[in-house]
């Protein structure tokens, strides 16, 4: 069945410091949606990719979704301390059902 | 309040005891979703709905569950004879498709944290 998969597992960085989180999936994906999730929260949308090669930005998060549409990532310049949280992708592989990435959990340290 | 609203927001059960919770979604959105989370990872896909019909049921969901979207408004997901390995939070979200649109983002509840002792 379709996976989906993160990395880095954990990410520490240094308030200011940039941050980088990848997915990749094992089958061609439709579109894929990005969302965060603070502790003790529920995941939250932040935007959605639907074309091959785009790239959407969000004031200091960029979003790309790979040519072949089987990869992407979530880039955050600067980051501040209210990035803290954990950051899924989710994928579309099909008309309806999104199946989640691991996760990646981000840290920042003050 | 009109985000997606679940309840209850937690329940404490003794093993081999039913559980039934439920899921309000956003009113226009036709689409419903459940997924369980456990700590550290990511929702896993439990089943879907499209208005009032049950479209995929993960094989994740044995028997012992059970969901039901009538009128295609609420949901509730049915647990029988739970299981400590049943302990989760169970999310519910609700999205809008239009017909050969592309479907829009999900909405997720706050989830019901279940604890099975």
């Amino acid at each position: 069945g379709q996976q989906v998969m993160q990395i880095p597992q954990y990410q520490h960085v240094q308030e200011g410091e940039d941050f980088t989180t990848y997915c990749n999936s094992s089958t061609t994906l439709s579109n894929i949606q990005w969302y965060k999730q603070r502790p003790g929260g529920h995941p939250v949308f932040l935007i959605q990719l639907v074309k091959s090669g785009e790239v959407k930005k969000q004031k200091r998060l960029t979003f790309q979704f790979g040519e072949a549409k089987k990869n992407s990532s979530l880039h955050i310049t600067a980051t501040q301390t209210t990035d803290v949280g954990t950051y899924f992708c989710a994928g579309q592989a099909g008309t309806y059902k999104y199946i989640f990435g691991t996760g990646t959990r981000l840290k920042v340290l003050a | 309040d009109t985000g997606v609203s679940q309840d209850p927001r937690h329940k404490i059960t003794k093993r081999g005891q039913n559980v039934t919770f439920r899921c309000d979604p956003i009113s226009e959105h036709n689409r419903l979703y459940w997924y369980r989370q456990t700590l550290g990872q990511g929702p896993e896909f439990l089943t879907y709905f499209q208005n009032e019909a049950q479209l995929e049921k993960s094989r994740l969901l044995s028997d012992r569950f059970s969901a039901e979207r009538p009128k295609g408004s609420f949901s509730t997901l049915e647990i029988q004879r739970t299981e400590q390995g049943d302990s989760a939070m169970y999310l519910c979200a609700s999205s809008f498709m239009e017909s050969g649109g592309w479907n829009t983002e999900a909405f997720f509840g706050q989830g019901t944290r279940l604890t099975v002792v």
